[in-house]
């Protein structure tokens, strides 16, 4: 069965800083998706960002990157320029590439605070 | 596009009731949807799977006859907790793909928090 660890409950940063948010999971596949979920206080999860694990090249979406290292089994989240709204928990997720298999699994979360 | 809607937002309930929730692919048609439960604080917790069509697919320690998944239609998914304890009071989601959509992505609607009384 995959995990996804995330090892920081709470993180905290400067607006307009930049912050990494840590995720390792354990698997025996080598063909998946990770995903970076946001909770703000509505409780609405929002998809950050994805990597497909046959893809090197790190995703980036705005603001948004990862640093995927598919050895280590790591896929750490960077905020840059942080800002107000970026406050909220954020989950890492995994989901198997293979057919019929499409659960997502979570890590533990990361609340993140923005400092104003 | 790829809206997912859930109602009711809130429900509260009398303990040994039953109470229905509702989760609607408003702009696809989606034929995997699935079913989380999140206790406050913690994590989303996978509690089934269901397809169009079929019996839902339940996790380890889901009881299915207290949990019970329909998805009669591609567009609906309901879930309902019967003879609801205390125990029971959580908040619960619901997430769907399928259509047109990208394989990989699961659109997640906004919750349902259940309190039993």
């Amino acid at each position: 069965a995959q995990t996804v660890t995330q090892s920081q409950p709470e993180m905290s940063v400067q607006e307009a800083e930049t912050v990494t948010l840590s995720c390792t999971y354990d698997t025996s596949e080598s063909d998946y998706y990770l995903f970076w979920y946001k909770q703000p206080p509505s409780r609405q999860m929002i998809l950050v960002i994805r990597q497909e694990a046959y893809k090197q090249q790190n995703a980036t979406e705005n603001r948004f990157s990862v640093n995927f290292q598919k050895a280590a089994k790591s896929f750490s989240l960077k905020i840059s320029d942080s800002q107000l709204g970026d406050a909220a928990m954020y989950f890492c997720a995994y989901r198997s590439a293979n057919f019929g298999n499409e659960k997502l699994t979570f890590g533990t979360g990361t609340r993140l605070t923005i400092i104003p | 596009g790829a809206v997912v809607s859930q109602h009711p937002s809130r429900v509260i309930c009398k303990s040994g009731t039953s109470v229905k929730i509702e989760c609607r692919s408003l702009d696809f048609q989606a034929t995997t949807m699935f079913w989380y439960r999140q206790f406050p604080k913690q994590s989303l917790m996978l509690m089934a799977t269901s397809n169009e069509g079929s019996k839902a697919t339940y996790e380890q320690g889901v009881e299915k006859d207290k949990f019970l998944i329909n998805h009669a239609s591609l567009t609906l998914s309901t879930l309902t907790v019967t003879s609801a304890h205390p125990e029971d009071s959580s908040f619960y989601i619901c997430s769907a793909r399928g259509g047109t959509l990208s394989s990989y992505e699961q659109y997640f609607g906004p919750g349902t928090r259940l309190t039993v009384t």
